[in-house]
This record gives C-alpha cells, sequence and structure tokens, in this order.
C-alpha cells in the first residue's frame, strides 16, 4: 500500500502570505496524484488533477507540482473562504490512499 | 449536473448489517467506475472499494475485505454497499465518489455522505 504523507498538519496564514502543503508517496506514483479541498460538513472537492492540471471553475491561485514522490500544494493570495482542510490522494495502484489532510485557517 | 445521493445508513450495533445505496444522475451510469469512500468524522479519507462500470470487477481495502460486497444496478443507476459483520471502526460518513471509467482516475464528483454509528 502507497502510504501519503502530508505536512504540516495545520497552517495558519495571512491573506498576504502563501500556503505551501506538500505530500510525500511511499513508492512512486508518477503524476497521479491529486488535492481536494474539504469545508466543514461539506464533501471534498477537486481542486488539482494528475499533480498539476488546473480544475474548471477552480481559482487560478490554487496550483500543484511535482512527480514520482513529491507534490506541493500552492495557494497564492489565500482568500478567507479558502480556509478548509486538504487532501492528497493517489490513484496509481490499488488499495488508493490519502493523505492525512493539512487544516488551513485564514487569519 | 451530476448528482450522487447517498442513503442507507444509520445505527447499527456491532456484528449487524448495513446496506448503503447511491443513486447517481447527470451521468452515463453504466460507463463510470464507482467508489465508496470513507471518513470518521473530523478525520482523514479511506477509500473503502471500487466496482467497474459493467459491474464485472471490484476491489476492496483490506479493512474491510471478505465484510463489505459492493455491487450496482445499471438499470437502475444505483451503486450499493452490502455491510456485515460491522465493527466500531466502520463509524463514518460513507461517501459515493466517481470520476471516469478507470478505476485510476481522479474523483471529480462526490454525494454528500450518509451516516454510519455501529455501537451498542
Amino acid at each position: 500500500e502507497i502510504v501519503l504523507t502530508q505536512s504540516p498538519d495545520f497552517q495558519s496564514v495571512t491573506p498576504k502570505e502563501k500556503v505551501t502543503i506538500t505530500c510525500r508517496a511511499s513508492q512512486s506514483i508518477g503524476s497521479n496524484l491529486h488535492w481536494y479541498q474539504q469545508k466543514p460538513d461539506q464533501s471534498p472537492k477537486l481542486l488539482i488533477k494528475y499533480a498539476s492540471q488546473s480544475i474548471s471553475g477552480v481559482p487560478s491561485r490554487f496550483s500543484g507540482s511535482g512527480s514520482g514522490t513529491d507534490f506541493t500544494l500552492t495557494i497564492n493570495s489565500p482568500e478567507a473562504e479558502d480556509a478548509a482542510t486538504y487532501h492528497c490522494h493517489q490513484s496509481s495502484s490499488l488499495p488508493f490512499t490519502f493523505g492525512p489532510g493539512t487544516k488551513v485557517d485564514i487569519k | 449536473e451530476v448528482q450522487l445521493l447517498e442513503s442507507g445508513g444509520g445505527l447499527v450495533q456491532p456484528g449487524g448489517s448495513l446496506r448503503l445505496s447511491c443513486a447517481a444522475s447527470g451521468l452515463a451510469f453504466n460507463i463510470y467506475a464507482m467508489n465508496w469512500v470513507r471518513q470518521v468524522p473530523g478525520k482523514g479519507l479511506e477509500w473503502v472499494s471500487a466496482i467497474s462500470g459493467s459491474g464485472d470487477s471490484t476491489y476492496y481495502a483490506d479493512s474491510v475485505k471478505g465484510r463489505f460486497t459492493i455491487s450496482r444496478d445499471n438499470s437502475k443507476n444505483t451503486l450499493y454497499l452490502q455491510m456485515n459483520s460491522l465493527r466500531a471502526e466502520d463509524t463514518a460518513l460513507y461517501y459515493c465518489a466517481t470520476g471516469s471509467s478507470s478505476w485510476y482516475t481522479t474523483y471529480f464528483y462526490w454525494g454528500q455522505g450518509t451516516l454510519v454509528t455501529v455501537s451498542s
């Protein structure tokens, strides 16, 4: 099973700062890594697919990078509405797995 | 608009059974591989099971293998999860999710979830 680890567990930033979340896979998964945003009492929402591909309707301040085992989700100039938990997910091999999540607070 | 609507959750005693349903609309259901993903409230997401569009192929997480059965009825655009021998650690919000005809895909679409509580 591929284990995904995320760091940090929690990040608190001002709108002038940048949010950077990393996701590390226990073995190479190519670009088969996806990012979701989840707000309280809501279902996950897809933000970035295949490491760096944007999703229609998702603000351009969200971007992803990486391949192999190391991946990054970046939120430039975050807004108050970006306060949420962010999850990474690998679809490279069964069983599919998710990271533990990173909670982001916007001050 | 794609909609996935789960139902069937509830309170069940340890060792009991429950069947979850996920009614799909707005997509060619018989083409899409479907998944169940669960989440203990306040915790991370855990993939549970997947089924091919035709229903011929299924996969399970080790944590539920032998106890849960995924199935689908393409004539009713509905996905199911039969859960037997339930344990306290199965308590979670269960989502159905999908993205394409392939297993190896991202999940564009999620339901709102149905809560399963296993407790005496």
